[in-house]
């Protein structure tokens, strides 16, 4: 079964320092990775996803993720953190066939909380 | 253009009452996917809609069903509600012929009290 895991429920970092929010998957198969965010009393708001190609991810608000598949990991980095970056992460992976028609689910850790001190 | 929108936002119900929720998808998009988000946990997948059929659940009772109409929309409905049903709900549009890989874009949701 696919899955996803966030080891670290909160991650704290200055403004301005670079900041990881990290991820693991398990999955068989191919993996398909996302990388969502929410803030209070919004919905999730899709910032970057992996399918194939190149290990490093470019996405919304200079946000960038790196897939690794020998560590198993799909870790959310960003080189200059805001304190408007503060906000809830979550890590998907897709389920479904990939072939032909069929459903296309998203399984999510259980989120990192990220928090941005001035 | 518009995004993913829910109704009602907020809701408060008693126990064993039902409850419908509804969601108009992103413009463009014919597939819907409806998640359970509870207190301090990663949304769970509830089911999805394509060509108002149910393509796919996932591990949720029978209490919940839903219903996709011919302009895309959709509805959530929940019976007998349980304490634990009280959640955040979300809505999740994509288009399916976009591919398999395709980002589902989210609704503000609907946060559902069971009192």
């Amino acid at each position: 079964a696919q899955s996803v895991a966030q080891p670290e429920d909160q991650v704290n970092v200055a403004e301005g320092n670079p900041l990881t929010v990290k991820c693991t998957y398990s999955v068989s198969g191919n993996p398909y990775l996302f990388w969502y965010v929410q803030y209070p009393n919004r919905g999730l708001q899709f910032l970057l996803k992996y399918i194939t190609g190149d290990n490093l991810v470019k996405g919304s608000y200079g946000f960038e993720a790196e897939f690794n598949k020998s560590q198993t990991s799909f870790h959310l980095k960003k080189p200059s953190a805001l304190v408007s970056d503060s906000a809830l992460y979550f890590c998907a992976v897709r389920d479904g066939p990939t072939s032909g028609g069929g459903y296309n689910k998203l399984i999510f850790g259980a989120g990192t909380r990220l928090a941005v001190h001035p | 253009d518009a995004g993913v929108t829910q109704s009602p936002t907020h809701l408060i119900k008693t126990r064993g009452q039902q409850v419908t929720l509804r969601c108009s998808p992103k413009s463009g998009h014919d597939t819907v996917s409806w998640y359970q988000q509870a207190l301090g946990q990663g949304p769970q997948f509830i089911f999805q809609y394509y060509e108002e059929e149910e393509r796919q659940r996932g591990n949720f009772p029978d209490r919940f069903s839903g219903h996709q109409f011919p302009n895309y929309s959709s509805e959530l409905n929940v019976n007998a509600l349980l304490l634990g049903d009280s959640a955040l709900y979300l809505c999740a549009s994509s288009l399916a012929g976009m591919g398999l890989y395709n980002e589902q874009f989210f609704g503000p949701g609907t946060r559902l009290t069971v009192l």
